[in-house]
């Protein structure tokens, strides 16, 4: 099994409609969970850090589903300037001090006008 | 934004040269990592520093040598290396606390594209 999976699209959405992406981690041990994003060609950015209360940053939902081990994504009105790939990311957290981060490969969001 | 730095950003070498790609982080961080990313694979964790020491080698071949000479810089000698190897190689920094998950955040360079001919 991955260690972070995520089903790569890419997801066509016309500009304004809500759309939706989860991803499921194995490391039932893992302590701090992203979500960033990667324009082509570019670096990853931090979204969004995502808590188990949930949490919201204008458009963006996140939730963390610790039981089920799932990480969802939630862009509601969604613009032009979204398309991008959406990178589910694992902190499995080891040891404590600094831990390498576990990349999912990546949802493909492609938003038509 | 130039919170990280990444020199070159390109670069084509053969596979008996030696290069070294150089980041630098400029956020005050305790802590610098490596990673691949290849086409159609995710980003994969090299090398983890945290206050200049290794704390992880994520069994990467001894062709990649990496090099922590402060907190701010992080170096990967590069020699011998394969076609296989060419990929986006970025460069991480974070502030690392024990416990803390709120400032683990990691912040990426731009990446050195690598190509082996």
């Amino acid at each position: 099994r991955k260690e972070v999976e995520q089903d790569p699209g890419p997801f066509n959405v016309p500009e304004g409609a809500t759309v939706a992406f989860n991803c499921t981690y194995s490391n039932s041990a893992s302590q701090s969970f992203f979500w960033y994003r990667q324009d082509c060609r570019k670096e990853p950015k931090l979204l969004m850090s995502v808590y188990s209360s949930g949490n919201e940053d204008g458009r963006f939902t996140a939730q963390l589903n610790r039981a089920s081990q799932y990480i969802s994504l939630l862009i509601r009105d969604s613009k032009l300037s979204d398309s991008a790939t959406y990178l589910c990311v694992v902190n499995p957290r080891k040891g404590g001090g600094a831990d390498g981060l576990t990349f999912g490969k990546g949802t493909h969001l492609i938003i038509q006008p | 934004e130039t919170g990280v730095t990444q020199t070159p950003r390109h670069l084509v070498m053969g596979m008996t040269n030696k290069k070294s790609l150089k980041c630098e982080q400029h956020l005050g961080h305790n802590a610098m990592y490596w990673y691949k990313q290849s086409a159609k694979k995710p980003l994969e964790l090299m090398f983890v520093y945290n206050f200049k020491e290794q704390t992880e080698n994520n069994s990467v071949p001894s062709r990649f040598s990496p090099e922590c000479p402060n907190s701010s810089h992080l170096f990967l000698h590069l020699h011998t290396l394969q076609p296989e190897d060419s990929a986006l190689y970025l460069c991480a920094s974070s502030q690392q606390g024990a416990y803390s998950v709120i400032t683990d955040t990691q912040y990426f360079g731009p990446g050195t594209r690598l190509t082996v001919l």
